[in-house]
């Protein structure tokens, strides 16, 4: 139980265009997604803490106008990063809050690999 | 505001052998957990062991182990009869947030020599 399917795993698009990763919870109900950006060989980077049917939270620093998300359900987090730049370049990963924290706080997606030509 | 530091970019052990990942955290909380997470070179976020802060007695899964010192704010990783599986980066994470938003580290090269 507790899958989380992120989608797609790798995209590689030209400077310019949008482009957006699917998050689903495919046997919860995730009321909190988390959305991170993780560098080569770092750690993960806390970007924004979305909750369903409000506005996404946004970490310091990350521009709400280039990462876009949408959480409109219950079972789906969505995050566009608009006008993708070769800097956007990255690992992204999702994340869905547990219901208990003491188990697991959060599910993980497998991650997206962001590559902008 | 919570902090989590692991000191060691990078450690290496001999297959077989056991070695041990630091950990240490900051704050004011009394009642929080703390975790340890595996990322192989795939990259997928796997759940090592998992304490209570609450808990005195140390966790433990199959050949992994928690020492958790409260009082030092302390939590270190033993890795028994370590594995050429086991290589990978791993993370120390705290929280007691009620979003369950966790708190990184930044984390452990772990290298298996065979």
């Amino acid at each position: 139980g507790a899958v989380v399917s992120q989608h797609p795993s790798w995209v590689i698009c030209k400077s310019g265009t949008s482009v957006k990763i699917e998050c689903r919870s495919l046997d919860f109900q995730a009321t909190t997604m988390f959305w991170y950006r993780q560098f080569p060989k770092q750690s993960l980077m806390l970007m924004a803490t979305s909750n369903e049917g409000s506005k996404a939270t946004y970490e310091q620093g990350v521009e709400k106008d280039k990462f876009l998300i949408n959480h409109a359900s219950l079972t789906l987090s969505t995050l566009t990063v608009t006008s993708a730049h070769p800097e956007d370049s990255s690992f992204y990963i999702c994340s869905a809050r547990s219901v208990s924290p003491g188990r697991q706080p959060q599910h993980f997606g497998d991650g997206t690999r962001l590559s902008i030509l | 505001a919570q902090t989590v530091t692991q000191s060691q970019p990078e450690m290496s052990v001999q297959e077989a052998e056991t070695v041990t990942l630091s950990c240490t955290y900051d704050t004011s909380e009394s009642d929080y957990y703390l975790f340890w997470y595996k990322q192989p070179p795939s990259r997928q976020m796997i759940l090592v062991i998992r304490q209570e802060a609450y808990k005195q007695q140390n966790a433990t899964e199959n050949r992994f182990s928690v020492n958790f010192q409260k009082a030092a704010k302390s939590f270190s990783l033993k890795i028994s009869d370590s594995q050429l599986g086991d290589a990978a980066m791993y993370f120390c994470a705290y929280t007691a947030d009620s979003n369950y938003q966790l708190i990184w580290g930044a984390g452990t090269k772990l290298i298996i020599k065979p």
